[in-house]
């Protein structure tokens, strides 16, 4: 059971937008801690998304945003294509048990 | 470019030591970051084990810190994992990270900036 929430699988059709969720709690999310975002494709290396919340590395499209209230988190992807069908993580930080990075479950995203 | 890659045994015995290292290229790991390592049980999310900063200071996750030691060796530029008396349960795909975490201010930004595609680990008898 992952201490950061999200939906197993989300889908969409290409140049549809879609939105994954980051469900924390008052240790996490809820407590000010930002959210990090990662998409990885199986037999790669993970790749940093977003970070700060919404904010993008030098290198990946606009298409991808990211925001942040109260206790969640959300990745919104625009104008879907089918490269983007990886799996999407969220990460951030939880105050208990003497402090720890923490990941969301993970949401596979398929381009229909 | 930052890359990193690990390497060690694919197959582990119950109870014994499993031990990776994480080669690094395009930085000097003693230049600043930390490093640290992720791992993914088949069909399941990622968890993080720890990392060690370029001033030496650890962090380890809570429920792994009892078996887990993380070092470096700068001079190869590389850094390593120790996780001793391990069961099926630590069968997964290892990752190692370049992390940056900075405190100066609220919230603090701890996150992974680089990884490495994985190796996987099987424990067994």
């Amino acid at each position: 059971q992952s201490v950061l929430t999200q939906p197993p699988s989300v889908s969409g059709a290409p140049g549809q937008r879609v939105t994954i969720s980051c469900t924390g709690s008052s240790s996490n999310i809820g407590a000010g801690y930002d959210v990090y975002w990662y998409q990885h494709l199986p037999g790669t290396a993970p790749k940093l998304l977003l970070y700060g919340n919404s904010n993008r590395p030098s290198g990946v499209p606009d298409r991808f945003s990211g925001t942040k209230s109260g206790t969640s988190a959300s990745l919104a992807i625009t104008g879907l294509q089918a490269e983007d069908e990886a799996y999407y993580y969220c990460q951030s930080y939880d105050t208990s048990l003497s402090g720890s990075l923490v990941f969301g479950g993970g949401t596979k995203l398929t381009v229909l | 470019q930052v890359q990193l890659r690990e390497s060690g045994p694919g197959l582990v015995k119950t109870s014994e030591t499993l031990s990776l290292t994480c080669g690094v290229s395009g930085y000097s790991i003693s230049s600043g970051y930390c490093w640290g390592w992720v791992r993914q049980p088949p069909g399941k999310g990622l968890e993080w084990i720890g990392d060690i900063c370029q001033s030496g200071t650890t962090y380890y996750s809570p429920s792994l810190k009892s078996r887990v030691t993380i070092s470096a060796d700068t001079s190869k530029n590389h850094f390593s994992l120790r996780l001793s008396s391990v069961t099926a349960a630590d069968t997964a795909v290892y990752y190692c990270s370049r992390l940056l975490r900075y405190f100066a201010y609220f919230p603090p930004a701890e996150y992974f900036q680089h990884w490495g595609r994985g190796t996987l680990v099987t424990v067994s008898s």
